[in-house]
């Protein structure tokens, strides 16, 4: 069974940095992309970053560019994201998804974890 | 990147057939076949529906088919059921590299 799971959120002050991880199992995880998207409270999914199987390939929305870095190690079957300059409005659920397809980018996210919470307040 | 639009809600009974839209710009929706649905309960993780503008993952229910035409993709769902009553989103490839989301649609089985 694939499973996910995101860890590393928390409450976090104004202009500070968070390291989320996402820790995969059930599948051959150097075969795939993968993603962040994170969803405010009461709102709607917002797409973060995406990396490709063997990192060649990284996007970032607009929103976090210059902010974030996304990473995976594939030895350790393991996706990160690093968090800087935090701001209010990054406060969300932020779960870790798997690309649909394996070696080529489908830019679908199944399955995903169950989310890891950052509250970004002073 | 503006956001994907969707009908804030629908509605239907049991039994019957709903659609949503997914409307984008030739930028997204319209320039690539990278279309797709995730189903949302509240509480819980979204799941994917349909990749691909109208491909199912395995054990999603046939019920669930997808198109495209133009600018604007849509979800239906026929043979409603109660369990199918979530929140529903689309997503799409951009030309900046990038996806974006619809806002969501609320969809209530009466």
């Amino acid at each position: 069974e694939v499973q996910l799971v995101e860890s590393g959120g928390g409450l976090v002050q104004p202009g500070r940095s968070l390291r989320l991880s996402c820790a995969a199992s059930g599948f051959t995880f150097d075969d795939y992309a993968m993603h962040w998207v994170r969803q405010a409270p009461g709102k709607g999914l917002e797409w973060v970053s995406g990396i490709s199987w063997n990192s060649g390939s990284i996007d970032y929305a607009d929103s976090v560019k210059g902010r974030f870095t996304i990473s995976r190690d594939n030895a350790k079957n393991s996706l990160y994201l690093q968090m800087n300059s935090l701001r209010a409005e990054d406060t969300a659920l932020y779960y870790c998804a798997k690309d649909h397809k394996g070696l080529e980018w489908s830019f679908a996210f199944d399955p995903w974890g169950q989310g890891t919470l950052v509250t970004v307040s002073s | 990147q503006s956001a994907l639009t969707q009908p804030a809600s629908v509605s239907g009974s049991p039994g019957q057939s709903i659609t949503i839209s997914c409307t984008g710009t030739s930028s997204d929706v319209g320039g690539y076949n990278y279309v797709s649905w995730y189903q949302q309960h509240p509480g819980k993780a979204p799941k994917l529906m349909i990749y691909e503008v109208s491909n199912r993952p395995s054990g999603v229910p046939d019920r669930f088919s997808g198109s495209k035409s133009g600018n604007a993709a849509s979800l239906t769902i026929s043979g409603l059921q109660a369990e199918d009553e979530a929140d529903y989103y689309c997503s799409s490839y951009t030309s900046s590299t990038t996806v974006v989301f619809g806002g969501g649609t609320k969809l209530t089985v009466l």
